[in-house]
């Protein structure tokens, strides 16, 4: 069955810099456009980025333009987002999930089992 | 921006209740709404697709409607385990957004 597993979460200081990971297995992963969304502790989802089947669009929540960068590697099967210039309202669980498009259209499933990131001093 | 406004934001029910929860649009989004159930420390998962369209494995108390700006999530016969926060989200245009959630407590 489909799987997504992330990783890179952890604790970092303001203004650093992070890395996440997300490995799928179980489906032809260069079909699918990708998307990262964040639920701050006790808060709802919201929408992070988007990235196309191929790379070659990419979205982003105004929250993060300019800071994040999603990326995938196709041959490896797995997603990225480049956080930098993190900030305290950073802090949350971050989830991939697989859209069932081909960019941002329809709707997510699977998601991961996300990994939690907190920005702190 | 499409905003995604969810009523109530918190509803207390009692087993084998009918519960439905609302999502209006801010602009028509045709049928381009998907709604998810989330348990304590879980992740998100799929309940119905594009307003209406069931999904597989998922059960059949669980149903949508609606279209353009209004649409509702019915659940018929709650069950202790459906107590979760449930969304809405929106795939018509970008940015996605999604409802603010309704979270549901069994009684």
């Amino acid at each position: 069955q489909v799987q997504l597993v992330e990783s890179g979460g952890g604790v970092v200081q303001p203004g650093r810099s992070l890395r996440l990971s997300c490995a799928a297995s179980g489906l032809t992963f260069s079909s699918y456009g990708m998307h990262w969304v964040r639920q701050a502790p006790g808060k709802g989802l919201e929408w992070v980025a988007v990235i196309s089947y191929d790379g070659s669009n990419k979205d982003y929540a105004d929250s993060v333009k300019g800071r994040f960068t999603i990326s995938r590697d196709n041959s490896k099967n797995t997603l990225y987002l480049q956080m930098n210039s993190l900030r305290a309202e950073d802090t949350a669980v971050y989830y991939c999930a697989k859209g069932s498009g081909s960019y941002y259209g329809g709707w997510f499933d699977p998601w991961g089992q996300g990994t939690l990131v907190t920005v702190s001093s | 921006e499409i905003v995604l406004t969810q009523s109530p934001d918190f509803q207390s029910v009692t087993p084998k209740e009918k519960v439905t929860i609302t999502c209006r649009a801010s602009q028509s989004i045709g049928s381009s709404l998907h709604w998810y159930q989330q348990k304590p420390d879980q992740s998100p998962k799929l309940l119905i697709k594009y307003a209406s369209q069931s999904i597989s494995g998922v059960p059949s108390r669980f149903s949508g409607s609606g279209s353009g700006t209004d649409f509702t999530l019915t659940i018929n016969s709650l069950e202790a385990e459906d107590a979760a926060a449930y969304y809405c989200h929106q795939s018509s245009s970008l940015p996605i957004t999604f409802g603010q959630g309704t979270r549901l407590e069994i009684k």
